[in-house]
């Protein structure tokens, strides 16, 4: 059973600063990896999609990288803003299935 | 685009009745829908996966009976909350893969935030 976790739970960074989120996940046999962020109280807005045969993907200050062998992907933040406060979701659909198993999160705090 | 809309965006009900989500794609068509729920701080879970024109495939531990599931249209998927009680309250996220865009990708509605008194 695919399990995904995301570490930190928590950051908090002051604006300016580049930042790096983690994800893990167990099974190796994914079909693709999303990103999302999650305001409080709203739905999910899709950030970054990666097919299991891609190392990375970019939109402008979002890059996302992964490494499906070590079962990790990253989502790098550059130049955070406050706007940038929110949390943010990785979520794994293997190839066995259509749904996705989502990590727990990490909850962004970019102080002005 | 691929727009998903959910209706009514949040729901106060009494314990006892029971409450109606629909999850609509607005621009594309969607053979299969999904129905989360998040409980406050937590992550999503899958509660099932929804098929159009056909039964809805449900996670485990989900009651089927409970959380009743139709997908009657390309566009359409409605989930029912029967016989809602307080631990049922909860924010319920659909969310439906479009064919066109890159494959697997999946769009999520803004969410129904559900309150049983």
């Amino acid at each position: 059973k695919q399990e995904v976790t995301q570490i930190p739970a928590a950051l908090s960074v002051p604006e300016g600063e580049n930042l790096v989120l983690n994800c893990s996940f167990t099974d190796s046999a994914i079909y693709n990896l999303q990103w999302f962020r999650q305001d409080p109280g709203k739905g999910l807005t899709s950030l970054l999609l990666i097919q299991s045969s891609q190392r990375e993907q970019t939109s402008g200050r979002l890059n996302a990288s992964l490494d499906k062998s070590s079962g990790r992907s990253t989502l790098y933040i550059a130049a955070s803003q406050p706007g940038d406060s929110a949390t943010y979701l990785c979520a794994v659909r293997d190839n066995y299935g259509q749904n996705f198993v989502f990590g727990p999160g990490t909850r962004l705090s970019v102080l002005p | 685009g691929a727009v998903v809309s959910q209706h009514p965006s949040w729901v106060i009900c009494k314990s006892g009745t029971s409450v109606k989500i629909e999850c609509r794609s607005l621009d594309f068509q969607a053979t299969t829908m999904f129905w989360y729920r998040q409980f406050p701080k937590q992550s999503l879970m899958l509660m099932a996966t929804s098929n159009e024109g056909s039964k809805a495939t449900y996670e485990q531990g989900v009651e089927k009976d409970k959380f009743l599931i139709n997908h009657a249209s390309l566009t359409l998927s409605t989930l029912t909350v029967t016989s809602a009680h307080p631990e049922d309250s909860s924010f319920y996220i659909c969310s439906a893969t479009n064919p066109e865009t890159p494959a697997g990708e999946q769009f999520f509605g803004p969410g129904t935030r559900l309150t049983v008194l």
